[in-house]
């Protein structure tokens, strides 16, 4: 069963406009959230991430929204730009963990 | 400020041959992380090094699969006996401080395909 679910497997947004990625987790013991930018044949590298002491965080034109008590996230990108093209991983962690939980990633398309 | 290396980058294996996969975190990063990533999926936990200490390895699929980090800074992935569903990407990835709850810095895979 998985934990942490990304539900659209792609997403396509003109240049300009707002992204938004969605994330939802089942296991109520994270309480930290990232997110990853892979594009291929290149590693996850990480953009942004948020604990639940906090509902928002933003770092320049990405923002990341938790609503704990509905278990979701989303990341948000305003303007996106055509190099923001790429698969995008939501993962959760909590403080036993060993391990990032990842979801299986939006593919995020954005045309000029 | 180097990043985390992998190699080989690519590794085409007959099926039943041992790998060998290297990772080298960034300097002084205390935590090691490997990940297998089958596709269309999310990069799924394999095993956690603290230092030299192998403290988690629960997500290794077999016993086939065998991780050490005898210093505490180089890790190599070891798979014996390679089977066709061990295809698949396999990421190292480091963090600075113990544990998982900390962003982790991934380098840019092994592509291992068993035929």
């Amino acid at each position: 069963d998985q934990q942490v679910k990304q539900n659209s497997p792609s997403l396509s947004v003109q240049e300009g406009r707002i992204s938004i990625l969605n994330c939802d987790y089942t296991n109520s013991m994270f309480d930290y959230f990232l997110w990853y930018k892979k594009y291929p044949a290149e590693g996850p590298t990480f953009l942004i991430s948020i604990s639940s002491i906090k509902d928002k965080n933003e770092d320049g034109r990405f923002t990341v929204f938790l609503n704990k008590s509905a278990k979701h996230l989303s990341l948000h990108i305003v303007p996106s730009q055509p190099g923001d093209s790429a698969v995008y991983f939501c993962a959760a962690s909590d403080q036993a963990g060993t391990a990032l939980i990842f979801g299986k990633g939006t593919t995020l398309s954005v045309s000029s | 400020g180097a990043g985390v290396s992998q190699s080989p980058r690519y590794k085409v294996a007959k099926r039943g041959q041992d790998v060998a996969l290297r990772c080298d975190p960034i300097s002084g990063h205390v935590s090691l992380f490997w990940y297998q990533q089958a596709l269309g999926q999310g990069p799924e936990f394999l095993t956690y090094f603290q230092n030299e200490a192998q403290l988690d390895k629960s997500g290794l699929p077999s016993d086939r699969f065998f991780a050490e980090r005898p210093e505490g800074s180089v890790s190599t992935l070891k798979i014996q006996r390679t089977q066709q569903e061990d295809s698949a990407v396999y990421l190292c990835a480091s963090s600075l401080v113990p544990g998982g709850y900390y962003e982790q810095y991934f380098g840019p895979g092994t592509r291992l395909t068993v035929t």
